[in-house]
């Protein structure tokens, strides 16, 4: 079965310093991963995914995800934080079947000025 | 949010009444899914289509049933049969064609059972 896995429930950093928000995964086939941001009473906004080929993918609002094939990991990176970046992070895996998303537990980010 | 807009953005219901939760989506999706969102749990998915008049369950579907007799809406009833229906609910639309074509999220609906 597949699985996402959110290792922390939380994640603290000051504003400007690098920050990392952890996925692991466990799906059959070929991953597709996906990360997605809720602002407090939201619906969640699209980041970014990948697909295939580099595994250094860029999203929106200077986010990036590092994917892992040996680790099964999907890690969501911004080289300097802001304020705004406060919200929760989701990471989400499909498989090559019927286009049914799975989605981790979350991960509050929560950026200090 | 995109094209998809959901209403009512907040929602009561009493113990024992059916409530219906709208969803109606501009992007020309062919596929829409709904979501229940609680605390700590993430995202679970109650019902899915993939095509008009044809609809899919999903992990949680009991206590829920839905319709999709137009391309761009797919209404959710909580029924009276769904122990615990307090919960923050998610519409979402994407492409149809491969599983890497991510979902669009309308706003949300809160639910609570007074």
């Amino acid at each position: 079965a597949q699985s996402v896995a959110q290792p922390e429930d939380q994640v603290n950093v000051a504003e400007g310093n690098p920050l990392t928000v952890k996925c692991t995964y466990s799906v059959s086939g070929n991953p597709y991963l996906f990360w997605y941001v809720q602002y407090p009473n939201r619906g969640l906004q699209f980041l970014l995914k990948y697909i295939t080929g580099d595994n250094l993918v860029k999203g929106s609002y200077g986010f990036e995800a590092e994917f892992n094939k040996s680790q099964t990991s999907f890690h969501l990176k911004k080289p300097s934080a802001l304020v705004s970046d406060s919200a929760l992070y989701f990471c989400a895996a499909m498989n090559t079947g019927f286009q049914k998303l799975v989605f981790g537990t979350g991960t509050r980010l929560l950026v200090s000025p | 949010d995109g094209g998809i807009t959901q209403s009512p953005k907040y929602l009561f219901r009493k113990e024992g009444q059916n409530v219906t939760l709208s969803c109606e989506q501009n992007l020309n999706h062919d596929a829409m899914y709904w979501y229940r969102q609680d605390p700590g749990q993430g995202l679970r998915l109650i019902y899915y289509s993939q095509i008009v008049n044809d609809f899919q369950k999903g992990d949680i579907a009991e206590g829920y049933s839905v319709s999709r007799e137009k391309k761009e809406s797919f209404p959710l009833t909580v029924t009276s049969a769904q122990k615990n229906p307090t919960a923050f609910y998610l519409c979402a639309s994407s492409i149809v064609g491969g599983p890497y074509n991510e979902q669009f999220f309308g706003p949300g609906t809160r639910l609570t059972v007074l």
